[in-house]
């Protein structure tokens, strides 16, 4: 069935280095890769998406990759700071690039001082 | 502009009890969607739902589990006779059309005792 894998679960950064996180999804007609921030008792927030006509996306110290051969898109946050600490979901749309967006199980971001 | 609005925050039941779950979409937005989220695991799609309409029910749980959005008001998740499994946050999004990007609420955390 349809599946996204992310990877790690856990990553810790010293504050001012790079955090990446990486997906797979299984699907090839998923065309719409977000990625949401969520901070705790709160939800889901859109931070970045990316479609798959491009392969790169970037909003200032975010970035997103996207690998179609390959069915990998990556998350790219520069300069950490303290305030990035969260977990980090990826997500692509499903079967036949429906409504529905399937989750991968999340990346708790901690951002050391 | 509000967002996504969801209430109550927190609702608890006991077992056989039911639960009611509202969700107001973002003003304009006539698409909403439902997810579980268990803890430490992403978000699981459930239900979504056009104004009149349910357009793909594929996550709903086949008993006990409804889900409605009437012309007027909130779109409602109901949940008849809650058993302790039920326990989890509950998210509502909201998005202007189809394969747009989706608006997350803060959510409603289920316990049930």
């Amino acid at each position: 069935g349809e599946n996204v894998e992310q990877h790690p679960s856990t990553l810790s950064v010293q504050e001012g280095d790079s955090a990446v996180i990486k997906c797979t999804y299984s699907d090839s007609a998923s065309n719409y890769f977000p990625w949401y921030k969520q901070e705790l008792g709160k939800g889901p927030q859109l931070i970045i998406d990316i479609r798959s006509n491009v392969g790169e996306k970037k909003d200032q110290r975010i970035a997103v990759t996207l690998n179609k051969t390959a069915k990998h898109f990556s998350l790219h946050i520069t300069e950490t700071q303290p305030e990035d600490s969260a977990v980090y979901f990826c997500a692509a749309n499903g079967r036949n690039r429906d409504d529905k967006i399937i989750f991968g199980k999340g990346t708790r971001l901690h951002i050391l001082p | 502009n509000a967002g996504v609005m969801q209430n109550p925050r927190h609702l608890v039941r006991r077992r056989g009890q039911e639960a009611r779950l509202r969700c107001s979409p973002m003003k304009g937005h006539s698409h909403v969607y439902w997810y579980r989220q268990l803890p430490e695991e992403g978000l699981k799609f459930m239900v979504y739902l056009q104004k009149e309409n349910i357009i793909d029910e594929s996550g709903m749980p086949k008993e006990r589990f409804s889900a409605e959005f009437p012309k007027e008001g909130p779109s409602i998740l109901r949940i008849q006779q809650v058993v302790r499994g039920d326990s989890a946050a509950y998210f509502c999004a909201s998005s202007p059309s189809r394969n747009n990007e989706q608006f997350f609420g803060p959510g409603t955390r289920l316990t049930v005792l």
